[in-house]
């Protein structure tokens, strides 16, 4: 089965520009969950999509948005971008269901803004 | 709200070594607990998990007991390998959802030869 797999690997932007970071589910796989990790930290939920529609959101600002499409794909946009949104941004798939469907997560994007 | 403690690293053993990495969390519910992996350069990965108290997660030779009276989640091995050598985040998962977690800082693992 093809594994969580995400582009690019490394960006680079600078202050103020926005960025659109992809994910590709697992096979099999209809949602899709979001985290940023900043450096020498445990990743911060951001928010889900489940069937096209934000289905939980974390603390994050507006300027985080996502869509979900009707294969499953997902992408993260980040509008104004800042310092502080320097990270490593996991996208992981699961099934719709409890934690009988664990998290898998795909290899991040590792974002610098400068 | 919710939130999970682990044990700062890092952490440097021999191999064959004992590990305990040390997990206390505070959460409304009844949460599952988890501990992932994640190696140098890539994704997390789930090492093991638990769903309800007193049920043990066990994975690779790695084990960490659900305690609901003591609200912890030790990750423990007997005998630590070079290959082991990673971060270490528990986590913990409430009100149902299986995608949004709440991790610890993580714990850097070192085993040397």
């Amino acid at each position: 089965e093809t594994g969580v797999t995400q582009s690019p690997t490394h960006l680079i932007k600078t202050r103020g520009q926005q960025v659109t970071l992809r994910c590709s589910s697992q096979s099999g796989h209809n949602t899709v969950s979001w985290y940023q990790q900043a450096l020498g930290q445990g990743p911060q939920f951001i928010f889900q999509y489940y069937r096209e529609e934000e289905n939980g959101r974390g603390n994050f600002p507006p300027r985080f948005s996502g869509l979900q499409f009707p294969n499953y794909s997902s992408e993260l946009n980040v509008n104004a971008l800042e310092l502080d949104d320097s990270a490593l941004y996991l996208c992981a798939s699961s099934l719709a269901g409890g934690a009988n469907s664990p998290l898998h997560f795909g290899n991040g994007t590792r974002l610098t803004v400068t | 709200g919710n939130s999970v403690t682990q044990m700062e690293g890092p952490v440097t053993l021999s191999e064959e070594a004992f590990l305990t990495i040390n997990c206390t969390y505070t959460a409304t519910g009844y949460p599952s607990l988890f501990w992932y992996v994640q190696y140098p350069g890539e994704g997390l990965q789930l090492l093991l998990k638990a769903t309800k108290a007193d049920d043990k997660g066990s994975n690779k030779g790695f084990e960490a007991t659900y305690r609901k009276e003591t609200t912890s989640f030790h990750l423990e091995k007997g005998s630590v390998q070079v290959s082991d050598s990673a971060v270490y985040f528990c986590a913990l998962s409430s009100g149902g959802s299986n995608y949004k977690l709440t991790f610890g800082k993580g714990t850097l693992l070192t085993v040397n030869p």
